[in-house]
């Protein structure tokens, strides 16, 4: 098993949807992280958590440590927010990564 | 501010041969960590440095190698590369490391080998 899995691995919106990204773990962590990957490889760091929400623009990150889970939702997605969502823990001072979510919004 | 540089972009080597990345991070940033990212494994952890010592490792081999200079560029080694080494190697910087900081990640280096 996994210790972090993701929900769900492919999504498709259209633009405007609201969209959740889910990602659930199974050890006690420190922090989370939210990344974001465009076609090409570059990771760009869109939030870490260690209890909370946490707001950027259209982005919206929680966490419930109780629960071991966390949700990025994406308000009024656009087609410029395709690209794939990966979520990762830091764990024994070393980061374990989903799988990754890839997410296509059409206009 | 400069972001973070990785150098090589793209090479290609041969089974057996060994290949040297680097990694410049942000200025003030004494934390790099590198990552692995292939099709079939994803993003794993090979190891982070801080002030110029390893304070971590991931699960990969003693072929993966890396150090820190005392301006906190970085870089890793791969000796004797096998085909399943073909993937992105990532590094990224932070201000304090092991994960509890934001992470600033380079563009990569694609390898591949042959």
């Amino acid at each position: 098993k996994n210790e972090v899995e993701q929900s769900p691995q492919n999504l498709t919106a259209q633009e405007g949807e609201f969209i959740t990204i889910n990602c659930s773990y199974s050890v006690g962590i420190s922090a989370l992280h939210w990344l974001q990957q465009h076609p090409g490889g570059g990771i760009v760091s869109l939030f870490m958590l260690s209890s909370g929400k946490k707001k950027h623009g259209r982005l919206i990150a929680t966490i419930n440590i109780q629960e071991k889970h966390s949700s990025l939702h994406i308000t009024a997605s656009h087609p410029r927010d395709s690209a794939v969502y990966i979520c990762a823990v830091s764990f024994t001072d070393k980061l374990i990564f989903g799988t990754g979510t890839r997410l296509q919004v059409f206009p | 501010k400069a972001g973070v540089t990785q150098t090589p972009r793209y090479l290609i080597k041969t089974r057996g041969q060994q290949v040297t990345l680097s990694c410049s991070p942000i200025s003030g940033h004494r934390s790099v960590s590198w990552y692995q990212q292939t099709p079939g494994q994803g993003l794993q952890f090979l190891f982070e440095y801080f002030s110029e010592t390893q304070r971590n490792k991931g699960n990969f081999p003693g072929r993966f190698s890396g150090r820190q200079f005392s301006n906190s560029r970085s870089e890793m080694n791969v000796s004797t590369l096998e085909l399943g080494d073909s993937a992105l190697y990532l590094c990224a910087s932070s201000l304090d490391g092991r994960g509890l900081g934001e992470l600033f990640f380079g563009e990569g280096s694609r390898l591949t080998v042959l």
